[in-house]
């Protein structure tokens, strides 16, 4: 079983529209959470950390549920530049290696 | 900023050769990874390391190895070139610890015909 589980999409909305993403894994000894941005051709980038607390930044929110494995990010009013793919990352241990979901794809129509 | 760099972006080798792919890192970052990216799969480490000569086997190891003789520096050795191994590398550099950002290089299309 994979550790780090995604919907591949792709996700096709209209600009303006709420997305959410969802992402489970397998480890209940994870530590860490990340959101991830890799556009088409390009290197991966970090978007945000996810704590159990719940955390926001502009139209981007990330969620953790620990007991239920489960991660989410959901962005409002969604631009044509929110185009891409949205990797789901956890590390274990000391944190010293990601364990990346495969992405879920974005594209934000006119 | 933080800049990770590797030494091409396009590499086409053939069957049997070998392969050095290097990154180089400016932030005095430990840490260092190299990862392939393959459609349908995903990113998967191979090698990564936290201090100098220091190595530790990532996912997929086999066919690989790896050298980091200095802190900046991280090399990925395809020892005899593969088909199987035509991919896209990923070099990435961080801090140790569990809330340290990963820091990806621009990646090398690697074609072995």
């Amino acid at each position: 079983r994979k550790e780090v589980e995604q919907d591949p999409g792709p996700f096709n909305v209209p600009e303006g529209a709420t997305v959410a993403f969802n992402c489970t894994y397998s480890n209940s000894a994870s530590q860490s959470f990340f959101w991830y941005r890799q556009d088409c051709r390009k290197e991966p980038k970090l978007l945000m950390s996810v704590y159990s607390s719940g955390n926001e930044d502009g139209r981007f929110t990330a969620q953790l549920n620990r007991a239920s494995q489960y991660i989410s990010l959901l962005i409002r009013d969604s631009k044509l530049s929110d185009s891409a793919t949205y990797l789901c990352v956890v590390t274990v241990n000391s944190g010293y290696a990601l364990n990346f979901g495969k992405g879920t794809s974005l594209l934000v129509t006119p | 900023d933080v800049k990770v760099t590797q030494s091409s972006r396009y590499l086409v080798k053939r069957t049997g050769e070998k392969v050095f792919l290097e990154c180089v890192q400016d932030m005095d970052h430990e840490n260092m990874f190299w990862y392939r990216q393959d459609p349908g799969l995903g990113l998967r480490l191979i090698y990564f390391s936290y201090d100098v000569k220091m190595k530790e086997k990532g996912d997929i190891p086999e066919g690989y190895s790896v050298s980091r003789e200095k802190k900046e520096r991280f090399s990925l050795i395809l020892e005899s070139a593969s088909t199987n191994q035509t991919s896209m590398y990923l070099c990435a550099s961080s801090n140790p610890g569990p809330t340290g950002e990963q820091y990806f290089g621009p990646g090398t299309r690697l074609t072995v015909t």
